[in-house]
């Protein structure tokens, strides 16, 4: 069974500053790896996936993450935010089987 | 390309109805998962169809059940509603080959606000 720990429920930075959304996760089997994000009132967004090939990879919107198998971790970052980027994070996981496993979830909150 | 859409975007019940939930998946898409997030919580799956049959359950009871018609679109039921089935219901949609990969992506719609009171 796979299970994914978000370690900040909530995260507050001011705009044009850097910021680390910490996501682990525990499989006993090969992941695959996914953020997404919500935006209030909203279904959620893809944001970023790790399948194969390079460990860190990176999104449209300038957020990247790295896969770390030793630490079994897949943080999420970005070295400069908007005020845009509000929204609630979610870090997935899926192993061998049909489903997501999400996390709970960090809330970004980006002030001027 | 047409994304994933739901209907309806609210609904209030009161507990012991009945509701059906709709989804249609994105254009090309034959493989539709669905997911209840409670508020404050991550999503958590509730089933998944692939070319009609169920092809995985999460750890919810048999009231919750599920359809996915030809063209791939698909309704989740909830018999004998619970005060604790009050949550969003998210329907995504993946997969375009011949089996369930577990690299497909899922796309997710907007979702359905249900409340039960």
């Amino acid at each position: 069974a796979q299970s994914v720990t978000q370690l900040d429920s909530q995260v507050p930075v001011f705009e044009e500053a850097p910021v680390e959304l910490r996501c682990n996760y525990s499989s006993s089997v090969s992941v695959y790896l996914f953020w997404y994000v919500q935006y209030p009132n909203q279904g959620l967004q893809l944001l970023l996936k790790y399948l194969s090939g390079s460990t860190l990879v990176k999104s449209i919107n300038g957020f990247e993450a790295e896969f770390n198998k030793s630490q079994t971790s897949f943080h999420l970052r970005k070295p400069s935010v908007h005020i845009s980027d509000t929204a609630e994070y979610f870090c997935a996981v899926r192993g061998g089987g049909t489903a997501l496993i999400f996390g709970k979830g960090t809330t970004l909150s980006v002030s001027s | 390309e047409t994304g994933v859409t739901q209907s309806p975007t609210h609904l209030i019940k009161t507990r012991g109805q009945q509701v059906t939930l709709r989804c249609s998946s994105q254009s090309g898409h034959n493989t539709v998962s669905w997911y209840q997030q409670a508020l404050g919580q991550g999503p958590q799956f509730i089933f998944q169809y692939y070319r009609e049959e169920e092809n995985g359950r999460g750890n919810f009871p048999p009231r919750f059940s599920g359809l996915q018609f030809p063209n791939y679109s698909s309704e989740l039921n909830v018999n004998a509603l619970e005060l604790d089935d009050s949550a969003l219901y998210l329907c995504a949609s993946s997969g375009q080959g011949s089996s369930v990969a577990s690299t497909d992506t899922q796309y997710f719609g907007p979702g359905t606000r249900l409340t039960v009171l």
